[in-house]
């Protein structure tokens, strides 16, 4: 069965600090592997995404992490502001699909 | 330019009511998506589009769900007999084409069924 894992469920940062959000897939027939944020009461906007051929992206304060031979990739926020405060939803892509496998999501609040 | 509009943005029905929700994709997106999310959950994958035609419909709960999309732009995602369970926001979200990556999706519609 087709699943991501997202850890964890909350987090909180303080202002300036580092948001490190992580997730593992089962699955190896992914493809495509997006970021999303979700604002309370809006849809999920994408926000960075990667090919499993790169281990690593980076969009300005937005860093995204993969390590194929673990199954794992991870969003780093760097310098994280209070409007970062959001939930985020990694997904992942199947290889011979269109639709997306979303993980159940971070609720991040950023402390000023 | 205009994003992907969903319509209307709450709907609240009663049990066992026919309900229809509306997708309009960001213009000339042939690729076009329903997810379903429920509280404190990522969104579920129910139909795809591309162009007129559902071409993968693996994730539509059981058969009160449908959806159409006749004319390759607009979709309508159609609930029948509602249940409480059905109580959710269904997303929509649209891309160039099969072949893209990226999916840009609506604000979405919050169903309650009470």
């Amino acid at each position: 069965q087709q699943q991501v894992k997202q850890s964890p469920q909350s987090l909180i940062v303080q202002k300036g600090g580092i948001s490190i959000i992580n997730c593992a897939y089962e699955n190896t027939a992914f493809d495509y592997f997006p970021w999303y944020q979700q604002f309370p009461g809006k849809g999920p906007a994408l926000l960075i995404a990667i090919r499993p051929d790169v281990s690593e992206k980076k969009e300005g304060r937005f860093t995204i992490s993969f390590n194929k031979s673990a199954k794992q990739f991870s969003l780093h926020i760097m310098d994280s502001q209070p409007g970062d405060s959001a939930t985020y939803f990694c997904a992942a892509r199947p290889l011979y699909g269109q639709n997306f496998v979303f993980g159940p999501g971070t609720r991040l609040s950023v402390l000023p | 330019g205009a994003g992907v509009s969903q319509t209307p943005s709450n709907k609240v029905t009663e049990k066992g009511k026919y309900v229809e929700l509306r997708c309009d994709p960001i213009s000339g997106h042939t690729a076009l998506y329903w997810y379903r999310q429920s509280l404190g959950q990522g969104p579920e994958f129910l139909i795809y589009f591309q162009g007129t035609g559902a071409a993968d419909d693996s994730g539509l709960p059981n058969d009160r769900f449908f959806a159409v999309r006749p004319e390759g732009s607009v979709s309508t995602l159609k609930i029948q007999r509602t249940e409480r369970g059905d109580s959710a926001v269904y997303l929509c979200a649209s891309s160039l084409s099969s072949g893209s990556y990226e999916q840009y999706f609506g604000p979405g519609t919050r169903l309650t069924v009470t």
